[in-house]
């Protein structure tokens, strides 16, 4: 079992709706990140959080650190925010990130 | 801004050959990452290097070697590259010290012929 697992694996939707992709991990952390990428390669961090909830934009991360489970949200979605979505866990008393295998999202117009 | 540039975006190599995955970074940052990235397997660390000429082996650096001679440097080393390292590259780097965000490369997909 993935230290780190991450649901769904695929999802599509259509603009406008209410996205929710989930991450749980089994390790002690110190911090958890959610990345995008997009076709082509390239990572861009969106947020890391160790506690509560933090909010960009239309993007919402929450993490509930007793459950061992984070939550990456997106309102009012669009077909820009297609991209993979990937969860990765700070572990504790290391400087090295556990990934989740991601979730590609598709938002259809 | 941090900026991570990785030497190429794209790279076609033989089997046997020494290949050299190049990073450089402009934000005085101590630490710096190599992972590699596979359908289904996510992305994994090979190598990691937190000040000069110190690194240490992440989850997978069999047949690998890393080379970080200044700070802002970090190569990936592949001594006799096999069909099984295609693969995407991607590095990463971050300041030293606690929950420090990782900042990554446009990543460079070598295939192994």
């Amino acid at each position: 079992k993935n230290e780190v697992e991450q649901s769904p694996q695929n999802l599509t939707a259509q603009e406008g709706e209410f996205i929710t992709i989930n991450c749980s991990y089994s390790v002690g952390i110190s911090a958890l990140h959610w990345l995008q990428q997009h076709p082509g390669g390239g990572i861009v961090s969106l947020f890391m959080l160790s506690s509560g909830k933090k909010k960009h934009g239309r993007l919402i991360a929450t993490i509930n650190i007793q459950e061992k489970h984070s939550s990456l949200h997106i309102t009012a979605s669009h077909p820009r925010d297609s991209a993979v979505y990937i969860c990765a866990a700070k572990i504790q008393g290391a400087q090295k990130l556990v990934f989740g295998q991601g979730t590609r999202l598709t938002i259809n117009p | 801004d941090v900026k991570v540039t990785q030497s190429s975006r794209y790279l076609v190599k033989r089997t046997g050959e020494k290949v050299f995955l190049e990073c450089v970074q402009d934000m005085d940052h101590e630490n710096m990452f190599w992972y590699r990235q596979d359908p289904g397997l996510g992305l994994r660390l090979i190598y990691f290097s937190y000040d000069v000429k110190m690194k240490e082996k992440g989850d997978i650096p069999e047949g690998y070697s890393v080379s970080r001679e200044k700070k802002e440097r970090f190569s990936l080393i592949l001594e006799s590259a096999s069909t099984n390292q295609t693969s995407m590259y991607l590095c990463a780097s971050s300041l030293a010290g606690y929950n420090q965000p990782q900042h990554f490369g446009d990543g460079t997909r070598l295939s192994i012929l």
